[in-house]
């Protein structure tokens, strides 16, 4: 299967500084990218979705100042999370649809682990 | 309400032994997708199988395979000859409202997900 990586797999940070997580599909373009964010034991919940050249669409509670995407190639976007607090540490998990792929092609990035401190 | 549910937190099963994830969803659509992902310690998510709303069959890759049961609103993962590397969280998920022509439309919605623990 296709492959996507995030980059870094894991950071410390303090309390008010800004992170940036990068997704990027390695073999194959994606005009669809999926934010999620995991809690310890709990399921993913998806925060945005990330279209190429557009917008990103954020789920409702979640705030697109604190944590702006940015797709601004058909391989690469980025999720930023600004003034980053302790509540904000999570396990940020991003997901690409193959341009043009079949309905079940949604491929998974290893994770990103933010500790905030 | 849920529109994805697994009702066990945990399972055990020896190693070699079948075990069934439970899955259920709720969807007023007539088209969708179901997918079971593996989630192990080291947090990838890992496509196991998936099945479409309009397959009559239900869904094989090698030891799984998903018992789905339309009317009743069920998709459970069915793993055979457990292996101790198969030990990890598993996520039941629903996709709602894609085209017949690969076109994707909806987001992935996951259950909170059963937490498979193999014993030798």
């Amino acid at each position: 299967g296709a492959v996507v990586s995030q980059h870094p797999s894991w950071v410390i940070c303090k309390s008010g500084t800004s992170v940036k997580i990068e997704c990027r599909s390695l073999d194959f373009q994606a005009t669809t990218m999926f934010w999620y964010r995991q809690f310890p034991k709990q399921s993913l919940m998806l925060m945005a979705t990330s279209n190429e050249g557009s917008k990103a669409t954020y789920e409702q509670g979640v705030e697109k100042d604190k944590f702006l995407i940015n797709h601004a190639s058909l391989t690469l976007s980025t999720l930023t999370v600004t003034s980053a607090h302790p509540e904000d540490s999570s396990f940020y998990i991003c997901s690409a649809r193959e341009t043009g792929g079949t309905y079940n092609e949604q491929f998974f990035g290893p994770g990103t682990r933010l500790t905030v401190l | 309400a849920q529109k994805i549910t697994q009702t066990q937190p945990g399972m055990f099963v020896q190693e070699k032994e079948a075990v069934t994830l439970d899955c259920t969803y709720d969807t007023s659509d007539q088209s969708y997708g179901l997918f079971w992902y593996k989630q192990p310690s080291s947090g990838e998510m890992i496509f196991l199988i998936y099945q479409g709303s309009y397959d009559e069959q239900n869904a094989t890759e090698g030891r799984y395979s998903l018992n789905f049961q339309k009317a009743r609103k069920s998709a459970n993962l069915v793993i055979s000859a457990s292996q101790l590397g198969d030990s990890a969280m598993y996520f039941c998920a629903m996709r709602e409202g894609y085209a017949f022509n690969g076109g994707s439309q909806g987001n992935l919605i996951f259950g909170k997900g059963t937490k498979l623990s193999v014993k030798p």
